[in-house]
């Protein structure tokens, strides 16, 4: 099946630094992906839509400019938080549909675990 | 806009035993997918099973069916023969199809399998 890969599994970073995550669809390409948010114990929660050539189009609360979405080819979104503090650590999830269809199922990444201390 | 609503955060299920977790949603869409994820301690998300609305019959997938009543607005899933590895979070999520594809998840049930 689809597989979509999330780089790096976990990272830990330093307060005020930016942190990179990466998003790959392996084997099919997606026009769109989704990047998601999960706090421990909660639900996921969408950050924002990512399209390829495109602007990413955030949801309502979420700093544009402090999570920056790339989408410059039909196989790879990243993510930066930039300038990260404590409280931007979480669990942070892509997701990729192979289909156009709204049926398709969306595959996930392994997810990213930030700590920022 | 859509919602998507489970109500137990915990369930306990002894091993081999069947066990429902529940889910209600609500959209003015008429045309909707419903979903279930099971999320590990790992984190990574697995697809289970999806409902289309317009689907005459309940699906299934292996162990895992689903209990759709469109009239309650209510898509719960059946594990049958639980088994110590589904132990996890699962997650109960929408799609309407006038969406841009991104889905709206539940709040999750935590599942503890009992040997």
């Amino acid at each position: 099946g689809a597989v979509v890969s999330q780089h790096p599994s976990w990272v830990i970073c330093k307060s005020g630094t930016s942190v990179k995550i990466e998003c790959r669809s392996l084997d099919f390409q997606a026009t769109t992906m989704f990047w998601y948010r999960q706090f421990p114990k909660q639900s996921l929660m969408l950050m924002a839509t990512s399209n390829e050539g495109s602007k990413a189009t955030y949801e309502q609360g979420v700093e544009k400019d402090k999570f920056l979405i790339n989408h410059a080819s039909l196989t790879l979104s990243t993510l930066t938080v930039t300038s990260a503090h404590p409280e931007d650590s979480s669990f942070y999830i892509c997701s990729a549909s192979a289909g156009t269809g709204n049926t398709a199922e969306a595959f996930f990444g392994q997810g990213t675990r930030l700590t920022v201390v | 806009a859509q919602k998507i609503t489970q109500t137990q955060p915990g369930m306990f299920v002894q091993e081999k035993e069947a066990v429902t977790l529940d889910c209600t949603y609500d959209t003015s869409d008429p045309s909707y997918g419903l979903f279930w994820y099971k999320q590990p301690s790992s984190g990574e998300m697995i697809f289970l099973i999806y409902q289309g609305s317009y689907d005459q019959q309940n699906a299934t997938e292996g162990r895992y069916s689903l209990n759709f009543q469109k009239a309650r607005k209510s898509a719960n899933l059946v594990i049958s023969a639980s088994q110590l590895g589904d132990s996890a979070m699962y997650f109960c999520a929408m799609r309407d199809f006038g969406s841009a594809r991104q889905l709206t998840f539940g709040s999750g049930t935590q599942l503890t399998v009992l040997p």
